[in-house]
């Protein structure tokens, strides 16, 4: 299985502060025959079930705000939230979707209002 | 709008069979994956398993193989999650999740499912 980690665990960021979310997985989620990377980022607010954010590592799914931006290859991938609003608070989560099964899940970051 | 409707909470016994099931509408059914994806109280996301409903294929996570099985009846667009003898480790909620639009299996998920909770105890 490729392994994802992510870090920190636990984010607290000031309100229109930065937060920055990192990911690495245990082997590359870049397809070399079309340049893409294989990971998606998910939010996930209390109770509810988890929301795709962005995916081919930074291709913004519709309707999220432009503040939620991602970057990286190859095996290194960060979330950033440029300025950070109440409604951010959540847990959020990479996931690789690379040809490999599973598509495994790190394991989550929370962000919190500090 | 493309939608997920997963069936209500299940409270059951150790040794009790249950199959939760996850019904798609505003889509072609049958054309995209979905997957199944358990969350323990507390923890994070753990993919279990995809189904194609077209034919019926599917793929598990080595960690779920032998403990549940997925199905799908394509009639009537739902997607079932089964398992023959509950344990209480079993205790977590559970989504169902589908294959991002015009992409094959290797794909984000988007839309996913409310969430059915299982609490497996004596």
């Amino acid at each position: 299985d490729i392994v994802m980690t992510q870090s920190p665990d636990f984010l607290a960021v000031s309100l229109g502060e930065r937060a920055t979310i990192n990911c690495k997985s245990s082997q590359s989620v870049l397809y070399s025959s079309n340049n893409k990377n294989y990971l998606a980022w998910y939010q996930q607010k209390p109770g509810q079930p988890p929301k795709v954010l962005i995916y081919w590592a930074s291709t913004r799914e519709s309707g999220v705000p432009d503040r939620f931006s991602g970057s990286g290859s190859g095996t290194d991938f960060t979330l950033t939230i440029s300025s950070l609003q109440a409604e951010d608070v959540a847990v959020y989560y990479c996931q690789q979707y690379y040809e490999t099964l599973p598509f495994t899940f790190g394991g989550g970051t929370k962000v919190e209002i500090k | 709008e493309v939608q997920l409707v997963q069936s209500g909470a299940e409270v059951k016994e150790p040794g009790e069979s249950l199959k939760i099931s996850c019904q798609g509408s505003g889509y072609s059914f049958t054309n995209s994956w979905i997957a199944w994806v358990r969350q323990m109280p507390g923890k994070g996301l753990e993919w279990m398993g995809i189904i194609y409903p077209g034919n019926s294929d599917t793929r598990y996570s080595p960690s779920f193989q032998g403990q549940v099985t997925i199905s799908a009846d394509k009639s009537i667009s739902t997607a079932y999650l089964q398992w023959s003898s509950l344990k209480a480790s079993d205790t977590a909620m559970y989504y169902c999740a589908r294959s991002g639009p015009g992409a094959g299996i290797s794909s984000w998920f988007d839309p996913w499912g409310q969430g059915t909770l299982v609490t497996v105890s004596s």
